[in-house]
């Protein structure tokens, strides 16, 4: 079975740029989430995808950045425009629903290392 | 050897030694707690999980230990092997369906 797929696995831009990334998460998993590590730093949440709809985006740090999730499948987290502090390592993960229970485990992807320049 | 959360970020063992590497969480509602280990160019992988209706758990070579008096979560690997080097991250749910993570602690297992 696959595993968490992102691309690209790196992007350099430059400042002001468009970069979009993109995550197939394990089929039939409903949750999606976006997660960035910056500079070595906590891994931060970004936003939470359930099927389609977005369930929490309160980590999305500005409206720089658009996440979608077009038919409940792939995502795509686009950063517009680009800016140096937005370099880091995005991390996408997937869940199983939970029947009225909170879910287990997160399976990560292995990121998208992202550098503006 | 033993680390303290974000106090000491870097914890250096001997190839055999037992490592513990310690976690506090912020939040006295969290219910749920994972470890994840992240190797360089890798993405995080789940190591162990517990719920807050238990204090200890142990898997292969791995223990967790839960305390919610204090907020704290330690993650005990026994005889730590070079494979184990890696960036260490406690993970705690709170929310349905959200996680937050720590900054991580980087394991060194010096052969």
């Amino acid at each position: 079975e696959a595993g968490v797929t992102q691309f690209p696995s790196h992007s350099v831009i430059e400042k002001g740029q468009t970069v979009t990334l993109r995550c197939d998460p394990i089929s039939g998993h409903d949750n999606l989430y976006w997660y960035r590590r910056v500079m070595g730093k906590e891994i931060k949440f970004l936003l939470h995808f359930v099927k389609e709809s977005k369930q929490d985006e309160s980590g999305m740090p500005n409206n720089r950045f658009l996440a979608e999730r077009t038919g409940g499948t792939y995502s795509t987290l686009k950063v517009q425009p680009a800016e140096l502090e937005d370099s880091g390592v995005y991390f996408c993960a997937s869940s199983l629903s939970g029947q009225g229970f909170r879910t287990g485990e997160l399976f990560f992807g292995e990121g998208s290392r992202l550098t503006v320049l | 050897g033993e680390s303290v959360g974000l106090h000491l970020p870097t914890l250096s063992v001997q190839e055999g030694d037992n490592s513990i590497i310690n976690c506090a969480y912020s939040n006295s509602a969290s219910d749920y707690f994972i470890w994840y280990k992240q190797e360089s160019g890798k993405g995080p992988q789940f190591i162990i999980d517990i719920r807050s209706n238990m204090d200890k758990r142990q898997g292969q070579r791995v223990t967790v230990l839960l305390n919610k008096t204090v907020k704290h979560l330690s993650l005990q690997i026994a005889a730590t092997q070079p494979g184990d080097s890696a960036v260490y991250f406690c993970a705690e749910n709170t929310d349905f369906n959200k996680f937050y993570f720590g900054s991580g602690t980087k394991l060194n297992v010096k052969p």
